[in-house]
């Protein structure tokens, strides 16, 4: 599985557009990248997937360079609400189809 | 509406004295995880279960045990409960757990507390 790395937090404030990087050297052929969302005391919830190149939806981007190696979630405009903990996945597969979340990136954002 | 139900949502308890964490979903999903969330650790996963009658260890299973006997459930067994099992827990579902990474649905969360 994928190993992914991380800033372990994030300070912006409201209004701006904020980029959080992801760095997964080894990621497979195969893997997809996944971002989550979690805010204190509830489950994760889904953000945004892709594989290469660009993904957007009515929340946030994906910017994949074409080596895959990294993979940047960008928050356009965010608000006190986008105050939560980020996290990256790169595939489900591996030989034991564990999931490995990791510590996120706690992004906190200001007034 | 789809979604994962966890009961109990809060629960404290005594160290060694058996407890139950039940998880369902209703979207007819074959990928089943436990996932428990400590302060500064973040996610870890417990045990996961690809389909019925399959469960495997996640990466910190000690002290834990599941079932899946139905599609539908995934019961958290703490047989001997212990103080350094005080955590936040979530029960998540995916549609499988194939090569993409399908989208992991999120329980509430149950706090547990082992005094």
């Amino acid at each position: 599985l994928a190993k992914t790395t991380q800033p372990i937090s994030m300070d912006s404030y409201e209004g701006q557009e904020v980029n959080i990087t992801c760095s997964h050297n080894n990621i497979a052929t195969n893997d997809y990248i996944t971002w989550y969302q979690q805010f204190p005391s509830q489950g994760p919830r889904f953000i945004i997937q892709g594989y290469k190149t660009k993904v957007t939806n009515e929340v946030a981007s994906l910017f994949i360079p074409a080596d895959r190696k990294s993979s940047t979630l960008s928050l356009p405009r965010v608000s006190l609400s986008d105050t939560a903990v980020y996290y990256c996945l790169v595939g489900v597969m591996n030989r034991d189809d564990k999931i490995i979340f990791g510590k996120g990136t706690r992004l906190h954002i200001l007034p | 509406e789809a979604q994962v139900t966890q009961n109990p949502r809060y629960l404290i308890t005594v160290t060694g004295k058996k407890l139950t964490v039940t998880c369902s979903q209703n979207m007819n999903h074959e990928y089943m995880s436990w996932y428990r969330q400590d302060p500064g650790l973040g996610l870890r996963q417990i045990y996961y279960s690809m389909n019925v009658e399959v469960t495997d260890k996640g990466d910190v299973p000690e002290g834990y045990k599941v079932s899946r006997k139905e599609k539908r459930n995934f019961p958290l067994i703490l047989e001997s409960p212990s103080p350094n099992q005080t955590s936040l827990y979530f029960c998540a579902s995916s549609r499988t757990s194939g090569v993409r990474a399908d989208t992991q649905y999120f329980g509430p969360g149950t706090r547990l507390t082992v005094l």
